[in-house]
């Protein structure tokens, strides 16, 4: 079975500051891994994905996230947030051998001006 | 442009009541998912289908039915067995086969009346 923790149910922060909302998972199989945004009152969009090669991988709005398999964490990063930013995050893992996904609880960030 | 469309976006139920939430994409996905939102649980999966005429329980599946007699379409069936039905309803797709990232529609909230 795996289990996926997102720590922080909120992040408050301010316009052009960095962020960092954190997943750690848990796995005894090798996974691939996600993070999704929701915006109020829609479904959740792809943001990035790790399934091989390099550990770092971005998206098009410039956040980040890094796969590091020795703590089983995959922390996604913004170097400066926008208004426009402010959304639940959701992290996902899919072990090997499934195609079910697990979702963590969410992290809300909210971009104060 | 393909995606999934959820209708309607907001339904209410009254007591003893059955209603159905109505999922359809366009992306040739074999694969669809129901999930259910509640604030602070993140997704819970209530079914899920690979193939057309074949469909299993996810985690939370009591009170809830599902067919799927067409590839497009994966409709959701919230019986007046469901207590607690007031919650988020997303639908989602994806490709066949392992590690794929899930695509969803805009929800249905359902509320009791």
């Amino acid at each position: 079975a795996q289990s996926v923790t997102q720590l922080d149910s909120q992040v408050p922060v301010f316009e052009e500051a960095p962020v960092e909302l954190r997943c750690n998972y848990s796995s005894s199989v090798s996974v691939y891994l996600f993070w999704y945004v929701q915006y109020p009152n829609q479904g959740l969009q792809l943001l990035l994905k790790y399934l091989s090669g390099s550990t770092l991988v971005e998206s098009i709005n410039g956040f980040e996230a890094e796969f590091n398999k020795s703590q089983t964490s995959f922390h996604l990063r913004k170097p400066s947030v926008h208004i426009s930013d402010t959304a639940e995050y959701f992290c996902a893992v899919i072990r090997e051998g499934s195609y079910i996904p697990t979702f963590g609880r969410g992290t809300s960030l909210i971009v104060h001006p | 442009d393909g995606g999934i469309t959820q209708s309607p976006k907001y339904l209410f139920r009254k007591e003893g009541q059955n209603v159905t939430l109505s999922c359809e994409q366009n992306l040739n996905h074999d694969a669809m998912y129901w999930y259910r939102q509640d604030p602070g649980q993140g997704l819970r999966l209530i079914y899920y289908s690979q193939i057309v005429n074949d469909f299993q329980k996810g985690d939370i599946a009591e009170g809830y039915s599902v067919s799927r007699e067409k590839k497009e379409s994966f409709p959701l069936t919230v019986t007046s067995a469901q207590k607690n039905p007031t919650a988020f309803y997303l639908c989602a797709s994806s490709i066949s086969g392992r590690n794929q990232p899930q695509h969803f529609g805009d929800g249905t909230r359902l509320s009791i009346l």
